[in-house]
């Protein structure tokens, strides 16, 4: 079955401590994204990837990192986290038929 | 489950009735556009795509009709079942760039 994994489902930090949010897709794809959805604001673009060790700022990128060693895999890392990081996170893959999204992380930092 | 859009408008229609939503895209130069559901606690989920070329495009139970003109994209969903209450939002590419995703619409599914 086609999935992208995203682990942890759910996560309370405290300021400052540095965290990763990992995601891993089985489809092959080249594109991977990570997103960030708040209240009434939708979907946001942190970072995308458009191949292994290829990455771009989407439209919110700061306070955050990526990296993509690997195909099948790209992370999602705050190193300092703060309050305005609390938010739903999905990272997603895009293939011929749109994004296919992950379950989602919920980060809470307090 | 998780609440994803807490101030979303609110679309709320009778079971077995037809639901209509509405987006309005903002690029002219987007020629490709998907609609998502979003359910509670899920990430959300592909329903149907459009190209630019087309006008209507038929899935089963969902219909996407594109106005280029007027840049509206709608979805129909017939006989709306409770399974359908979920969040719906559309998503736009403009050649060549990332996707943009529009803020969504809540379907509430009344017995």
């Amino acid at each position: 079955e086609a999935q992208v994994t995203q682990n942890p489902r759910y996560l309370i930090t405290v300021t400052g401590k540095k965290l990763t949010v990992t995601c891993s897709q089985n489809m092959n794809h080249e594109y991977m994204s990570w997103y960030r959805q708040d209240p009434g604001l939708g979907l946001r673009q942190i970072y995308y990837s458009m191949n292994v060790e290829v990455t771009d700022k989407g439209d919110v990128p700061e306070g955050y990192k990526v990296s993509r060693k690997e195909k099948r895999n790209f992370p999602l890392i705050l190193e300092s986290p703060s309050p305005n990081q609390t938010s739903l996170y999905f990272c997603a893959t895009m293939g011929g038929d749109g994004y296919t999204f992950g379950s989602g992380t919920r980060l809470t930092v307090v | 489950g998780e609440s994803v859009g807490l101030h979303l408008p609110t679309l709320s229609v009778q079971e077995g009735d037809n639901s209509i939503i509405n987006c309005a895209y903002s690029n002219s130069a987007s020629d490709y556009f998907i609609w998502y559901k979003q359910e509670s606690g899920k990430g959300p989920q592909f329903i149907i795509d459009i190209r630019s070329n087309m006008d209507k495009r038929q899935g089963q139970r969902v219909t996407v009709l594109l106005n280029k003109t007027v840049k509206h994209l709608s979805l129909q969903i017939a006989a709306t079942q409770p399974g359908d209450s979920a969040v719906y939002f559309c998503a736009e590419n403009p050649y060549g760039q990332n996707f943009v995703f529009g803020p969504g619409t809540r379907l509430s599914v009344l017995p």
